[in-house]
């Protein structure tokens, strides 16, 4: 069925440092990928995503590249800021049942001054 | 507002109480979901209305358990007999159609079941 394998975390890094939050997924056929973002006290925000292979989604200065081959998309920003402390979730959905968003279980992030 | 709304934010229960979470989806959003997220957790899925019809229920982890959409807006998950398993965040979320679509989440309602 289908997964979605996140890092474990917490991650913490210094401001401006470099981002990478692994992120792998099993399914059949290409599903489409998603990242969302969770401040403390609030829902899921959308952050980005990408439907078919190779596709990059991006927002914020966040990227992540869909790859078939390595059935990945890890999150990437080149410098991060201490805003951008939040939980990070993983999740796929499709591509023949698109009742149901499945999410990793979340990479914490501390990013400190 | 524009978003997904819920109601109420935060909900204490004694247990066996029953309980009822409102979800306003975004206007004119076909998809609704409902995920529980316990403390530190991913979402887990529960249920999946296309308009009003529940086409996954699936997740619902007991018959205590029960949601609905009668006219294809609001949605009403209903909790009976609640028990302290039940203690987490309930999640609402809604999208513009099926297929592929990203989804838009409210900003939950926490349980306490004590």
């Amino acid at each position: 069925g289908n997964s979605v394998t996140q890092m474990e975390g917490p991650v913490t890094l210094s401001e401006e440092a470099f981002l990478t939050i692994n992120c792998t997924y099993t399914a059949t056929g290409y599903p489409s990928l998603f990242w969302y973002v969770q401040y403390p006290g609030e829902g899921l925000q959308l952050l980005l995503k990408a439907t078919k292979a190779d596709d990059k989604g991006s927002n914020k200065g966040f990227e992540a590249t869909y790859r078939k081959e390595t059935t990945s998309f890890h999150l990437e920003k080149g410098s991060v800021q201490v805003s951008d402390s939040a939980v990070y979730f993983c999740a796929l959905r499709g591509p023949y049942n698109f009742n149901k968003f499945y999410f990793g279980s979340g990479t914490k992030l501390n990013v400190k001054p | 507002g524009a978003g997904v709304s819920q109601s109420p934010r935060y909900k204490v229960a004694k247990r066996g109480q029953d309980v009822a979470l409102r979800c306003d989806p975004i206007s004119g959003h076909v998809s609704l979901f409902w995920y529980q997220q316990a403390l530190g957790q991913g979402p887990e899925f529960l249920t999946y209305f296309q308009n009003e019809a529940q086409l996954d229920k699936s997740g619902l982890p007991s018959d205590r358990f029960f949601a609905e959409r009668p006219e294809g807006s609001v949605s009403t998950l209903k909790i009976q007999r609640t028990q302290q398993e039940d203690s987490a965040v309930y999640l609402c979320a809604s999208g513009v159609r099926g297929g592929n679509t990203e989804a838009f989440f409210g900003q939950g309602t926490r349980l306490t079941v004590v």
